[in-house]
């Protein structure tokens, strides 16, 4: 079974902080993904990665960077957040030679006050 | 451009009966289209997928068929139970992207 872990279930974060957002996947695939859904605008694709150290900017990336040093890792990163990012974010992952589905995480639903 | 839709929000069934949750979408070049469901308060997991190339598919309790002449997935969920309730929304795949293309999302509620 593909596992998909991810950092916090749940995080209150105020306005202006620097925020970290942790994947983790167990099985050596090089293709994870960030995502934001909100009610109403559904699933965002904020960046990707395909293999270490490369990464490539989603549909909305403004505000986020990612940071992905070792193969099993994808961090996404709030260098200053802000209350519009208040959302559930999900990483997930895309196993090698698969058709294209996406297998995800349980989501971090992130609070900035 | 690109776009996956829903024809319905909501749908509600009643238990034991079969489900039937419909997308549509609008890029002939797909390659892959794909199942999801989504219970409140977790991440969406993946129930089936379908190639281009195939017409339907089945897994267990489930079954997947796609048109392409209209341009039109539908999800078959057979003998609905209470743990089917959730929101199922459909995505696209096609050659050389990365990224999947999501539907909004139907809300299946199972009546007792």
């Amino acid at each position: 079974d593909v596992k998909v872990t991810q950092s916090s279930r749940y995080l209150v974060k105020r306005t202006g902080e620097k925020v970290f957002l942790e994947c983790v996947q167990d099985m050596d695939h090089e293709n994870m993904f960030w995502y934001r859904q909100d009610p109403g605008l559904g699933l965002r694709l904020i960046y990707f990665s395909y293999d270490v150290k490369m990464k490539e900017k989603g549909d909305i990336p403004e505000g986020y960077s990612v940071s992905r040093e070792k193969k099993e890792r994808f961090s996404l990163i709030l260098e200053s957040a802000s209350t519009n990012q208040t959302s559930m974010y999900l990483c997930a992952i895309r196993p090698t030679g698969t058709g294209g589905g996406q297998y995800f995480g349980p989501g971090t639903r992130l609070t900035v006050t | 451009g690109e776009s996956v839709g829903l024809h319905l929000p909501t749908l509600s069934v009643q238990e034991g009966d079969n489900s039937i949750i419909n997308c549509a979408y609008s890029n002939s070049a797909s390659d892959y289209f794909i199942w999801y469901k989504q219970e409140s308060g977790k991440g969406p997991q993946f129930i089936i997928d379908i190639r281009s190339n195939m017409d339907k598919r089945q897994g267990q309790r489930v079954t997947v068929l796609l048109n392409k002449t209209v341009k039109h997935l539908s999800l078959q969920i057979a003998a609905t139970q209470p743990g089917d309730s959730a929101v199922y929304f459909c995505a696209e795949i096609y050659q050389g992207a990365q990224k999947l293309v999501f539907g909004q999302g139907t809300r299946l509620t199972i009546n007792p």
